[in-house]
């Protein structure tokens, strides 16, 4: 079962404009970590933002904020005030419990999501 | 700029060659990771590697050796390669972490690959 969802393939959005990027995730642990990656065209995967299972505020870093809502297992990412370099990939992951994971750390990914900011 | 870095970031091989993917991460993170990234698919975990162990091989074909001398360095050795093996590969590092903290893995630029 696919355990990151990323629905939409694409999306475009104005310059200046806010964006919602979805993520939905499947797990029974109690304990995980969700994470979301952005990959320009240059190919590296920058970290943007972290939310932990038991996080009771949503994440927030500069322009970039998480909407977690953790009994819809989503984890949205809101990008405020787009800029033409926030065209890229998007990657939405998540880390479970290391113990289901046998003790290694390892990051499941979503398909991404590609953004186009226009001027 | 990254603390990880990979070379070389472009290559070409012939089913037949033999080369070399190098990692070096400059964190002082103890776990490194190779990914593989195909067009339209999610990012694929190949190996990982604890302090210089090797805890994780994600059934991938024996064409792909990893070594691990030193926690700052990660090799990925290729041999008779397929078409198929073309993709975009990431290395990463990472401290080990626990399943509640904020560590997260710091990607190198890539490495991409074309075999013929």
């Amino acid at each position: 079962a696919q355990k990151i969802t990323q629905t939409q393939p694409g999306m475009f959005v104005q310059e200046k404009e806010a964006v919602t990027l979805d993520c939905t995730y499947d797990t029974s642990d109690q304990s995980y970590g969700l994470f979301w990656y952005k990959q320009p065209s240059s190919g590296e995967m920058i970290f943007l933002i972290y939310q932990g299972s038991y996080d009771e505020q949503n994440a927030t870093e500069g322009r970039y904020s998480l909407n977690f809502q953790k009994a819809r297992k989503s984890a949205n990412l809101v990008i405020s005030a787009s800029q033409l370099g926030d065209s890229a990939m998007y990657f939405c992951a998540m880390r479970e419990s290391l113990y289901t994971q046998g003790g290694s750390e390892k990051l499941v990914f979503g398909k991404g999501t590609k953004l186009t900011v226009n001027p | 700029e990254t603390g990880v870095t990979q070379t070389p970031r472009h290559l070409v091989m012939g089913m037949t060659n033999k080369k070399s993917l190098k990692c070096e991460q400059h964190l002082g993170h103890n776990a490194m990771y190779w990914y593989k990234q195909s067009a339209k698919k999610p990012l694929e975990l190949m190996f990982v590697y604890n302090f210089k162990e090797q805890t994780e091989n994600n059934s991938v074909p024996s064409r792909f050796s990893p070594e691990c001398p030193n926690s700052s360095h990660l090799f990925l050795h290729l041999h008779t390669l397929q078409p198929e093996d073309s993709a975009l590969y990431l290395c990463a590092s990472s401290h080990q972490s626990t399943s509640e903290s904020r560590e997260t893995q710091y990607f190198g630029p890539g490495t991409r690959l074309l075999v013929l």
